[in-house]
C-alpha cells in the first residue's frame, strides 16, 4: 500500500493555465506538507497543515493555494503558471506529536511550464 | 532564522571508501535531525534520526551523533557501496513539526 501518494506523476502546461496537485495519505497522520524542489535538489517547505489547519504558511506567490479537505488529504492549487513555477513538488505527512516524528514522503509531481 | 548547513558536493568516492558529510545547524531551540535520502527519480527516504543530545542514529550502515556542543549531525558510513550513490539530505525539525532541509549533497560511487 502506498503511503503518501500524489497524482500525477507529470504535469506539463502552458503558461498562464491554472493546475492542481491532488496529495493522499493512509497513514493517519495529522499534519501535511507540500515541499518544492528546484533543479538542484535544493528543498523549500511551502505550506503544512495539522488537522485541516494551515500552520506554516512560506512567503511564496499567493497563486499558489493549498486546500486540505479532510486530514487525509491537501491538494495544492496554481493559479496562472509561470516559467519560475517548474519544479517537483512533494507531498509530505507526519504523525503529531512533534520530536521524532518523521515525513513521509510522496514521490513527487514534475511540473512543467512552457 | 534557523538554518541548516551542509557540505557542499559532489562527491565522488571509490566503493569500499570512507564517507563523511558535514551538517551543522542552527537553532534558538532543541531540534530534532534527520537524514534523508533520495535515489534518482525517487522521493525522499528516511536514512537515520536523532533526537536529543549524544544519540546516535544508525540505518543500513550510516551513522550520526546528535552533538549539542557544536551543534553537528555528520553522516558516516565506513564502506560505501555503489548502491548508495544518492542524494543526502540533513533535517533538522524545529516546532510545529518545521521541517528544514540542507541543500543535499550528490554522492556518486565508482566500482
Amino acid at each position: 500500500d502506498t503511503a503518501v501518494s500524489q497524482t500525477p506523476k507529470y504535469l506539463v502546461t502552458q503558461m498562464g493555465n491554472d493546475k492542481s496537485i491532488k496529495c493522499e495519505q493512509n497513514l493517519g497522520h495529522d499534519t501535511m506538507y507540500w515541499y518544492k524542489q528546484d533543479s538542484k535538489k535544493f528543498l523549500k517547505i511551502m505550506f503544512s497543515y495539522n488537522n485541516k489547519e494551515l500552520i506554516i504558511n512560506e512567503t511564496v506567490p499567493n497563486r499558489f493555494s493549498p486546500k486540505s479537505p479532510d486530514k487525509a488529504h491537501l491538494n495544492l492549487h496554481i493559479n496562472s503558471l509561470e516559467l519560475g513555477d517548474s519544479a517537483v513538488y512533494f507531498c509530505a505527512s507526519s504523525q503529531d506529536g512533534g520530536r521524532g516524528s518523521p515525513l513521509h514522503f510522496g514521490n513527487g509531481t514534475r511540473l512543467t511550464v512552457t | 532564522g534557523d538554518s541548516v548547513t551542509q557540505m557542499e558536493g559532489p562527491v565522488t568516492l571509490s566503493e569500499e571508501a570512507f564517507l563523511t558529510i558535514n551538517c551543522t545547524y542552527t537553532a534558538t531551540g532543541y531540534p530534532s535531525l534527520f537524514w534523508y535520502v533520495q535515489y534518482p527519480g525517487e522521493g525522499l527516504q528516511l536514512l537515520l534520526k536523532a533526537t536529543k543530545a549524544d544519540d546516535k542514529g544508525s540505518n543500513k550502515g550510516f551513522e550520526a551523533t546528535y552533538r549539542k556542543e557544536t551543534t553537528s549531525f555528520h553522516l558516516e558510513k565506513g564502506s560505501v557501496q555503489v548502491s548508495d550513490s544518492a542524494v543526502y539530505f540533513c533535517a533538522p525539525m524545529y516546532n510545529n513539526n518545521d521541517m528544514r532541509f540542507g541543500a543535499g549533497t550528490r554522492l556518486t560511487v565508482k566500482p
